[in-house]
């Protein structure tokens, strides 16, 4: 069983649908990170949290420590949003050592 | 201000040859890591530097080194390449040391395909 798990693995949205990506983790850990992949490969952290909600736009991050969940959730998804998304752990405070998922690929179609 | 850059973009090679693949932080950025990234594996870490430190390693065979540089740029150099090393190679760096809370910055990647 890997350390990172993503559900879905695979999403297909219409814009405008609000969209929720799953991660379970089952190390402890210091931060959690998701990151945003576009065909070609480079990656964009949209959020490292290690505790409660951040937002910024449309997308929203939210980590719960004790139940070891955190979701991605997008508002007003649009085509451009459509990428692969990877759930990520830092194992230990001290480190840039990342635990990833992975990836959800999302597809939004107008 | 500049992102990270990662040279080659793209590169082929043999099997049994070495690579060299470099990195070059943003400026003021001085934790610099590595991944690999490939299609069954998906992506792992495998090294991360501070001050000309690696910090620590990920569980990699020895043919994969790195190092970084006073002005922080990093290299990360594989030998006696095998099929198996064909990836996207990606590093990341940070402003502060890794217990900091910036969040990485990514570079585009080097992809490497081995022949």
């Amino acid at each position: 069983k890997n350390e990172v798990e993503q559900s879905p693995q695979n999403l297909t949205a219409q814009e405008g649908e609000f969209i929720t990506i799953n991660c379970s983790y089952s190390v402890g850990i210091s931060a959690l990170h998701w990151l945003q992949q576009h065909p070609g490969g480079g990656i964009v952290s949209l959020f490292m949290l290690s505790s409660g909600k951040k937002k910024h736009g449309r997308l929203i991050a939210t980590i719960n420590i004790q139940e070891k969940h955190s979701s991605l959730h997008i508002t007003a998804s649009h085509p451009r949003d459509s990428a692969v998304y990877i759930c990520a752990v830092k194992s230990s405070y001290n480190t840039d050592k990342l635990i990833f998922g992975t990836g959800t690929r999302l597809q939004v179609f107008p | 201000k500049a992102g990270v850059t990662q040279t080659p973009r793209y590169l082929i090679k043999t099997r049994g040859q070495q690579v060299t693949l470099s990195c070059s932080p943003i400026s003021g950025h001085r934790s610099v890591s590595w991944y690999q990234q490939t299609p069954g594996q998906g992506l792992q870490f495998l090294f991360e530097y501070f001050s000309e430190t690696q910090r620590n390693k990920g569980n990699f065979p020895g043919r994969f080194s790195g190092r970084q540089f006073s002005n922080s740029r990093s290299e990360m150099n594989v030998s006696t390449l095998e099929l198996g090393d064909s990836a996207l190679y990606l590093c990341a760096s940070r402003r502060g040391p890794p217990s900091g809370a910036n969040v990485l910055t990514f570079g585009a990647g080097s992809r490497l395909t081995v022949l």
